[in-house]
């Protein structure tokens, strides 16, 4: 069992590029997130999606789209990125959205936008 | 607005205890979480308190004061392999995370 899988590992992309970060989780969760971690600040949620075909805005949705077509995977999408969207990108699952409910994370993508 | 502190960095010594503090101001409290990462590693789950007190879990115990807004992570028996940073989350009225910038720990043998 793989758990969440993130790709790319890292990647480094030129400003206005737009770039896809894949999330896959095989847990057959319910809810899923995406946080960027920059140094000094804690996780800060992007995007959120509470069910398959259900998505939420976070903290810092700006600059930043998903899609929930499917129970399994939740890309995140930077249309034209920017310097700032440079950091570490986490994706997270969970079962449901209770209070309780633990938050399993993915390896990360590390984004370097030039 | 909400905020979560906790120190920026500690030092212990292999074998010895740490205590490592969340202090936490947010809209509505559904529950507090302790996270655990390594250095270019993912979060990983610790523990979870809810109600006030102490839960112990192997060489880790958390413990949770609701009316003072204040948590604590206790690490017994240190270990090299405990170096790492640890991070502190509540769940509030909206049951969304609200993570605190997290705790590097460093062990020293």
């Amino acid at each position: 069992i793989a758990g969440i899988t993130q790709a790319p590992t890292s990647q480094i992309l030129a400003a206005g590029r737009r770039m896809t970060l894949r999330c896959t989780q095989d847990m057959r969760h319910n809810a899923m997130y995406w946080y960027r971690q920059d140094l000094g600040l804690g996780l800060r949620l992007i995007h959120y999606s509470n069910t398959a075909g259900t998505t939420g805005k976070g903290e810092v949705p700006d600059g930043y789209s998903v899609s929930r077509a499917n129970t399994d995977d939740f890309p995140l999408t930077l249309a034209s990125a920017v310097p700032s969207q440079t950091s570490v990108y986490f994706c997270a699952s969970s079962d449901s959205t209770g209070a309780a409910d633990t938050q399993y994370f993915g390896p990360g993508t590390r984004l370097t936008v030039l | 607005g909400q905020n979560i502190d906790q120190p920026t960095e500690m030092t212990a010594t292999e074998g010895a205890i740490v205590q490592i503090n969340c202090t936490y101001q947010t809209s509505g409290f559904n529950g507090l979480f302790w996270y655990q990462q390594h250095a270019g590693e993912a979060p990983t789950f610790l523990s979870y308190n809810v109600l006030d007190g102490l839960e112990e879990k192997g060489r880790f115990s958390s413990f949770l004061s609701r009316s003072k807004g204040y948590s604590y992570l206790l690490l017994k028996e240190l270990q090299m392999k405990d170096s790492a940073s640890y991070l502190c989350a509540v769940r509030d009225s909206n049951y969304q995370l609200i993570w605190g910038a997290g705790t590097k720990l460093i062990i020293k043998p």
